[in-house]
């Protein structure tokens, strides 16, 4: 019951600007866009949150549109440490709480 | 480094037996949460605890279960254990538990390897 659509992968090469697509069509109006990304095995990684505005930190960007329909995460000078899985979740509200569904997310290659 | 410890990194078990997957979050985080990540199925919600008490449920089987101690660490407990529990097991932690701008943070994972 992912809320989120992403390309199953992309390539980028080292030291280019990385700008991973995610749709988000259904989302409510106070329904936040959380980035995280997985490297092998690895537990995921937080890496930006936003509602509506974009926003940016010391790992990414992220754009969100107007209609809040998609938003783009960029990592500005990718590594080949970079190379992971990115899942674009939307959080939903779940039994008083909130949970995180994790789709497929995009397989990013950052090559040399 | 996310702040969350998990033990063991690997355990491997036979069918039908019992383990117990131990999870401590970063320091001042209330809640705890746990995912299940296998082959087929991706990372999947399985229970979250809030200041000792459950505080919401996913695709978690009967056979498993949890807690949150006092110290606020938390043990996700798996019983008669079948092939396909074979996973990775992650646990996240937040500093609240229903704030929609509440950030999990994830541990290193535990690999579950049932022989």
């Amino acid at each position: 019951d992912a809320k989120t659509t992403q390309p199953p992968s992309m390539d980028c090469a080292e030291g280019r600007a990385a700008n991973l697509p995610c749709n988000h069509s259904t989302i409510s109006g106070n329904e936040y866009v959380y980035w995280y990304r997985q490297i092998h095995s690895q537990g995921p990684q937080y890496i930006i949150h936003g509602l509506k505005n974009n926003e940016t930190n010391e790992m990414a960007s992220l754009i969100i549109t107007e209609d809040r329909k998609s938003s783009t995460l960029i990592l500005p000078h990718a590594t080949l440490r970079d190379t992971a899985v990115y899942y674009c979740i939307v959080r939903v509200p779940f039994q008083g709480a909130q949970k995180l569904v994790f789709g497929q997310g995009t397989r990013l290659t950052i090559n040399p | 480094d996310s702040g969350v410890t998990q033990t063991p990194k690997h355990l491997i078990t036979a069918t039908g037996q019992r383990v117990t997957l131990r999870c401590s979050p970063r320091s001042g985080d209330l809640s705890v949460y746990w995912y299940q990540q296998s082959l087929d199925q991706g990372l999947q919600f399985l229970i979250q605890y809030y200041n000792g008490e459950e505080r919401a449920k996913g695709n978690i089987l009967e056979r498993f279960s949890a807690q949150q101690f006092p110290d606020l660490h938390s043990e996700l407990n798996l019983s008669s254990l079948e092939l396909g529990d074979s996973a990775l097991y992650f646990c996240a932690s937040s500093v609240g538990g229903a704030m929609s701008t509440d950030t999990q943070y994830f541990g290193p994972g535990t690999r579950l390897t049932v022989l």
